[in-house]
């Protein structure tokens, strides 16, 4: 079954960095694109990148561009997601998410873990 | 960016009851809208791809309608376990962003 695991959450102070990873098993990890979503506390879904299933092709939102860099390696099964520059608006629960091929849907997603930025 | 607006923002209703939360794209985004629900401290799930295709292992009690820019997800016959949050999330841009989300509370 497909399992996504995130790790490396933590309180962080702002201007840090921290780096997220998300370790993919039960499905041909190399064949799909990965996404990160998060979710401030209380607050609804936050799209925050996404990587083309080869690496080649990396997409983010305008409030972690040139902050936030993505990045996979498809022989370990492993998303990265390198977190610098850390504002207290990016404390949220930061999801790993495997899109479904089609270019529609997130169909799994891990259980998220939770990023506080404070000082 | 492609923004999206969900309405309404919560509801309250009856187990059994008939529930529509609608969904409209700030450009048309053809059948790119997808469906989640969110139960608190879980993870979002997908219910609906493609509008109106329900994902494997959703109950048929869901459903989802729509293209271009109005879009609207029904439940036909509320059951208890479906009380959460539901979002829409277009697909039509690499951007891909989320409604505010649709809060479905117990009467």
């Amino acid at each position: 079954q497909v399992q996504l695991v995130e790790s490396g959450g933590g309180v962080v102070q702002p201007g840090r960095s921290l780096r997220l990873s998300c370790a993919a098993s039960g499905f041909s990890f190399n064949s799909y694109a990965m996404h990160w979503v998060r979710q401030a506390p209380g607050k609804g879904l936050e799209w925050v990148t996404s990587i083309s299933y080869d690496g080649s092709n990396k997409y983010y939102a305008d409030s972690v561009k040139g902050r936030f860099t993505l990045s996979r390696d498809n022989s370990r099964n492993t998303l990265y997601l390198q977190m610098n520059s850390l504002r207290a608006e990016d404390t949220a629960v930061y999801y790993c998410a495997k899109d479904d091929g089609r270019g529609y849907g997130l169909d799994y997603w891990g259980q998220g873990t939770l990023v506080t930025v404070s000082s | 960016d492609i923004q999206m607006t969900q309405s309404p923002s919560s509801l309250s209703a009856s187990v059994g009851d008939r529930v529509t939360i609608t969904c409209r794209a700030s450009q048309s985004i053809s059948r790119y809208l997808n469906w989640y629900q969110q139960k608190p401290g879980k993870a979002p799930k997908l219910l609906i791809y493609a509008a109106s295709s329900l994902q494997s292992g959703v109950p048929s009690r869901f459903s989802g309608s729509g293209s271009g820019t109005d879009f609207t997800l029904t439940i036909s016959s509320l059951q208890p376990e479906d009380f959460a949050s539901y979002y829409c999330q277009q697909s039509y841009r690499t951007s891909r962003t989320f409604g505010r989300g649709t809060k479905v509370e117990i009467k």
